[in-house]
């Protein structure tokens, strides 16, 4: 059973308008949340995290929203560069909890194509 | 801070055959992670350490895994009698507390 989904395989976005990415989770206990960016054949890249006792965070172009009661979480690009072409995942933790011991539980991805 | 770096970057074997792979932290991060990622997949948890202690292994993902990190600084995973399942990339990551992981750049691993 999926703890993390991310739902679409893919987006396509024009260059400089909103990338939305989503993310639903199933487990209670996950109380911080990841997004990171991987390109081809290298390792997953840290974008941005937040906790649950946020509802968002914001670092330059990328915001996270954590909608606690529906268990969804959202990642926005504004504006979408050519460069943030690159397959997204949502990651959760069950940090406070779990001691971090059970490492991140990953969604599947979303593969974001920006469009000139 | 030169990041998580690991080695070999792509190796190629052939069924049966034992591999072991290396991962080289961020510096004083205390925690080490390794991750299994295949096709289409998100990475999937292997096994954790805090400093030289391995505190969750129960995700191996058979007694054919084993990871070792003897000094609290790098940390090798071994696959012994290597099955083309094994076929994927090992991903590796450090952790200054519980929260954010950095990875490395991963080791392909490809098993004939």
């Amino acid at each position: 059973d999926q703890q993390v989904k991310q739902n679409s395989p893919s987006l396509s976005v024009q260059e400089g308008r909103i990338s939305i990415l989503n993310c639903d989770y199933t487990n209670s206990m996950f109380d911080y949340f990841l997004w990171y960016k991987k390109y081809p054949a290298e390792g997953p890249t840290f974008l941005i995290s937040i906790s649950s006792i946020k509802d968002k965070n914001e670092d330059g172009r990328f915001t996270v929203f954590l909608n606690k009661s529906a268990k969804h979480l959202s990642l926005h690009i504004v504006p979408s560069q050519p460069g943030d072409s690159a397959v997204y995942f949502c990651a959760a933790s069950a940090g406070y909890s779990g001691g971090g011991a059970d490492g991140l539980t990953f969604g599947k991805g979303t593969h974001l194509i920006i469009q000139p | 801070d030169t990041g998580v770096s690991q080695d070999p970057r792509h190796k190629i074997t052939k069924r049966g055959q034992n591999v072991t792979f290396r991962c080289d932290p961020i510096s004083e991060h205390n925690r080490l992670y390794w991750y299994r990622q295949t096709l289409g997949q998100g990475p999937e948890f292997l096994t954790y350490f805090q400093n030289e202690a391995q505190l969750e292994k129960s995700r191996l993902l058979s007694d054919r895994f084993s990871a070792e990190r003897p000094k609290g600084s790098f940390s090798t995973l071994e696959i012994q009698r290597t099955e083309q399942g094994d076929s994927a990339m090992y991903l590796c990551a450090s952790s200054p507390g519980w929260n954010t992981q950095y990875f490395g750049p991963g080791t392909r691993l490809t098993v004939l």
